[in-house]
C-alpha cells in the first residue's frame, strides 16, 4: 500500500475558479512535506515545504495546510489559470530519508 | 540557466538491447537521485549518490540496472536487456549537499523510455 495517497486522481476545472488538493500519508516518523508541481514533460518543481510545526504556508496563490495529528494535507489553488495546468504531487520522506510520491492529482483548467 | 539535465530526451529500444541514460546535475551539487516514473503515476527512488558514492541501490528493481558517478558530477544510468515493463520516465535529481530530507531537489526533465 502506498504510503502516500492522493485525491482525485484528476480534476478538471475551468479558469478562475478555485480548488483543493488532498493528500493523505502514514509515513512515519513524519520530518516534513512537499507539494511539487509537474507539467507535462517536464520534471517536478517544489512549490512548498511544510514541516511538522507548520499549519498553513502560501505559493502566490498555492496555499499548502498541513494537519500532523490525521496526517493529511491540502494544496489550495485560487484563481485558476491555464498554466495551472500540470501533476501536483504529494512528497513525504520515509524513514530512510528517501522521498516518498503520491501517484499526483492531474489537474487541467479550461479556458 | 544551470538546472539539471538528462540525455537523451527519448530513447526506444528494442526489446534486449542496452540503454545509457545521462544525468548532468547543477554543478556543485554533492547528492544525486535516480528515479523512474510509470505513466500516470508519481516518481519512485531508485538510487542515490553522495559523490561518487552509491550510498542507497535499495530501489533498483533487478541486476539489470546500474548506476554509476565515477567523478562525482554527470552520473549514468544503465539498463541491461530492456524489457517492456521497463518502459517509462527515468528522472534524475541532484540537491546542494547530504541529500537530507528537508533540502531541495531539483530535478531534470526526465528520459523518456520506449521498449518496444
Amino acid at each position: 500500500k502506498n504510503q502516500v495517497e492522493q485525491s482525485p486522481q484528476s480534476l478538471i476545472i475551468l479558469e478562475g475558479k478555485n480548488c483543493t488538493l488532498q493528500c493523505n500519508y502514514t509515513v512515519s516518523p513524519f520530518s516534513n512535506l512537499r507539494w511539487y508541481k509537474q507539467d507535462t514533460g517536464r520534471g517536478p518543481v517544489s512549490l512548498t515545504i511544510m514541516t511538522f510545526s507548520e499549519n498553513t504556508k502560501s505559493n502566490g496563490r498555492y496555499t499548502a495546510t498541513l494537519d500532523a495529528d490525521t496526517k493529511q494535507s491540502s494544496l489550495h489553488i485560487t484563481a485558476s489559470q491555464l498554466s495551472d495546468s500540470a501533476s501536483y504531487i504529494c512528497v513525504v520522506p520515509n524513514a530512510g530519508n528517501m522521498l516518498t510520491f503520491g501517484g499526483g492529482t492531474r489537474l487541467m483548467v479550461k479556458p | 540557466g544551470a538546472g539539471v539535465s538528462q540525455s537523451p530526451r527519448y530513447k526506444v529500444a528494442k526489446r534486449g538491447q542496452d540503454v545509457a541514460l545521462r544525468c548532468d546535475p547543477i554543478s556543485g551539487h554533492v547528492s544525486l537521485f535516480w528515479y523512474q516514473q510509470a505513466l500516470g503515476q508519481g516518481p519512485e527512488f531508485l538510487t542515490y549518490f553522495q559523490n561518487e558514492a552509491q550510498l542507497d541501490k535499495s530501489g533498483l528493481p533487478s541486476d539489470r540496472f546500474f548506476a554509476e558517478r565515477p567523478e562525482g558530477s554527470v552520473s549514468t544510468l544503465k539498463i541491461q536487456r530492456t524489457q517492456q515493463e521497463d518502459s517509462a520516465v527515468y528522472l534524475c535529481a541532484s540537491s546542494l549537499t547530504s541529500g537530507s530530507p528537508g533540502e531541495t531537489q531539483y530535478f531534470g526533465p526526465g528520459t523518456r523510455l520506449l521498449v518496444l
